[in-house]
C-alpha cells in the first residue's frame, strides 16, 4: 500500500461545478498535511495547509480526518484556472522534514 | 518571490552526455535539499536528499553513482546525471525548507531534461 494515495482521475467537471478529491495515508505519525497544485510542466506549488479543524479559503475548503486518515479538498463554483493536478502532501513527525507527495489527482474544468 | 533557484530549466543533449543540474537557495541557507524526479502522468518521487557537508541519502531503487549530488555550500547543491540515456529524460525539481515558512518545502523551478 502507498503512503499517500489519490485517485489519479481525471476529473472532467464542467464550470461552476463544485469538486472534492480525497487522500488517504497509511502512517499515522504524520504530522502535517497540505495541498499543493501543479500545473504541466511546472513545479508544485502550495494551495493550502490542512488544519484538523478544517479550513477555507475562498472557493478552497480543506478537511482532515485523522481517525480515518484522509484529508479532502473540495473546489466551489469551479473556473477553468483550477484545471491542473492536485497532489495531496504529508509531512511526518522527526527526521528532516521529509514529506510525501500522492500521486496527484488531476482535474479538467470545462467551458 | 522565488527563495530557491534551479539552473538549467531546460536541456537537451546527446546520450552519454553528463548533466548539471543547480539548485540554489535565495537569502537563506539550506542545510538539507531534496531531488525529485517526476515522469510524464506520473507523481514527484523523492530521489535523494541532500545534506550539506556530508553524503546524499539515496532513496531505494535510485543509483547514487549515476545520480551524483553534491551540497558543498549552504546556499548551493547540485545534481549530475552522469553519461545520461534517454531513459533519464524527465522533469528534476529540487525543493528545500525555508525557516518559518508556512510551506513544507519550496520548490526550484525545475528542470527538463531531454537526451536524445
Amino acid at each position: 500500500r502507498k503512503e499517500v494515495e489519490q485517485d489519479p482521475g481525471p476529473f472532467n467537471v464542467p464550470e461552476g461545478a463544485t469538486v472534492a478529491f480525497n487522500c488517504t495515508y497509511s502512517n499515522s505519525a504524520s504530522q502535517s498535511f497540505f495541498w499543493y497544485r501543479q500545473d504541466c510542466r511546472k513545479e508544485p506549488k502550495l494551495l493550502m495547509s490542512v488544519y484538523s479543524s478544517g479550513n477555507e479559503d475562498g472557493r478552497f475548503t480543506a478537511q482532515l480526518n485523522r481517525a480515518s486518515q484522509y484529508i479532502s479538498l473540495l473546489i466551489r463554483d469551479s473556473k477553468l484556472s483550477d484545471s491542473a493536478t492536485y497532489l495531496c502532501v504529508v509531512k511526518y513527525s522527526g527526521g528532516y522534514q521529509k514529506v510525501t507527495f500522492g500521486t496527484g489527482t488531476k482535474l479538467q474544468v470545462i467551458p | 518571490g522565488a527563495v530557491v533557484s534551479q539552473h538549467p530549466s531546460w536541456v537537451i543533449c546527446k546520450s552519454g552526455t553528463s548533466v548539471k543540474i543547480e539548485c540554489r537557495s535565495l537569502d537563506f541557507q539550506a542545510t538539507t535539499m531534496f531531488w525529485y524526479r517526476q515522469f510524464p502522468k506520473q507523481s514527484l518521487m523523492l530521489m535523494a536528499t541532500s545534506n550539506e557537508g556530508s553524503k546524499a541519502t539515496y532513496e531505494q531503487g535510485v543509483e547514487k553513482d549515476k545520480f551524483l549530488i553534491n551540497h558543498a555550500s549552504l546556499t548551493l547543491s547540485t545534481l549530475t546525471v552522469t553519461s545520461a540515456h534517454p531513459e533519464d529524460s524527465s522533469f528534476y525539481i529540487c525543493s528545500a525548507t525555508v525557516p518559518a515558512s508556512n510551506q513544507p518545502q519550496h520548490f526550484g523551478d525545475g528542470t527538463r531534461l531531454s537526451i536524445l
